[in-house]
C-alpha cells in the first residue's frame, strides 16, 4: 500500500459525459502528479500540482483539467469524453519537487471505460 | 511522448533464471527509475539511479546506467514466479523548473514460469 488513494476504482460512462477522478496523496506529500495509461499511448504524464499550484503540464487535452485543494487532495476532471479516453488514470505523490529528487508513490488507479 | 524504450517487449524465463531488461532514452536526465506493474494495477517503485551513478543494487535487483549511450539495464537475479509483471523504465529530466514528471517507456512484460 503506497498511501495514495484514488476513487473511484472503476468508472463506466458514455461519450460526451464528464467525470471527476479523485486522489488523496500520502500524508505530508505536497506534490501530486496525474498519469494516463492506455494501450496505444502507454503511460503518459498529464499534469503536476505542488501545494495547490500547477507546476507542469504534459500531454493533457484541453478537455481535461485538474486542481489541487487546500487539503492537498487533487481532482482530475475529464469532459466531453470520447472512446479514446478509456484508460487507467494514475495519481502519484511526492514530498516536494524542489531540491533533490523525491520518489513518486503511485495510487492504485481509476479505470475509466467510455462506451 | 515516450522517452524510454524497453527491450525486449516480452520475456519469458524459468524460475531461478536471471532476467535482463534494457531501456534506452533520448534526452539528458536527472535520474532514471524502474517500476513494476502487476496486471492492471498500480506502479511500484523499484530503484532509482542518478545520472552520476553507474550501478546500483537493491536485493535481487541490479541496475546499470550508461549516460554516454543513454541506456540502462535492469537485472533480476534468481527470478521467482512472483516477479511476473510489467517493468517500466522512467526518466526524470534535468529541470530548473522544479518539476520531476516521469517519462515512461513502453515496458517489458516478464513472465516467470514456475
Amino acid at each position: 500500500d503506497s498511501g495514495v488513494t484514488q476513487t473511484p476504482k472503476h468508472l463506466i460512462t458514455a461519450t460526451g459525459q464528464r467525470v471527476t477522478l479523485r486522489c488523496s496523496p500520502r500524508s505530508g506529500d505536497l506534490s501530486v502528479y496525474w498519469y494516463q495509461q492506455s494501450l496505444d499511448q502507454g503511460l503518459q504524464f498529464l499534469i503536476q500540482y505542488y501545494n495547490g499550484e500547477e507546476r507542469a503540464k504534459g500531454n493533457i487535452l484541453e478537455r481535461f483539467s485538474a486542481q489541487q485543494f487546500p487539503d492537498l487532495h487533487s481532482e482530475l476532471n475529464l469532459s466531453s469524453l470520447e472512446l479514446g479516453d478509456s484508460a487507467l488514470y494514475f495519481c502519484a505523490s511526492s514530498v516536494a519537487p524542489s531540491g533533490d529528487y523525491n520518489e513518486q508513490f503511485f495510487g492504485p488507479g481509476t479505470r475509466l471505460t467510455v462506451l | 511522448s515516450q522517452q524510454g524504450e524497453e527491450d525486449p517487449q516480452a520475456l519469458s524465463i524459468q524460475e531461478g533464471e536471471n532476467a535482463t531488461m534494457n531501456c534506452s532514452y533520448k534526452t539528458s536526465i536527472n535520474n532514471l527509475q524502474w517500476y513494476r506493474q502487476n496486471s492492471g494495477r498500480g506502479l511500484v517503485h523499484l530503484i532509482l539511479i542518478r545520472s552520476n551513478e553507474r550501478e546500483k543494487h537493491s536485493g535481487r535487483l541490479r541496475v546499470t546506467l550508461d549516460t554516454s549511450k543513454k541506456s540502462s539495464s535492469l537485472l533480476i537475479t534468481a527470478s521467482r514466479a512472483a516477479d511476473t509483471a510489467s517493468y517500466f523504465c522512467a526518466t526524470v529530466p534535468i529541470s530548473g523548473a522544479g518539476s520531476y514528471q516521469l517519462t515512461f517507456g513502453k515496458g517489458t512484460k516478464l513472465s516467470v514460469i514456475p
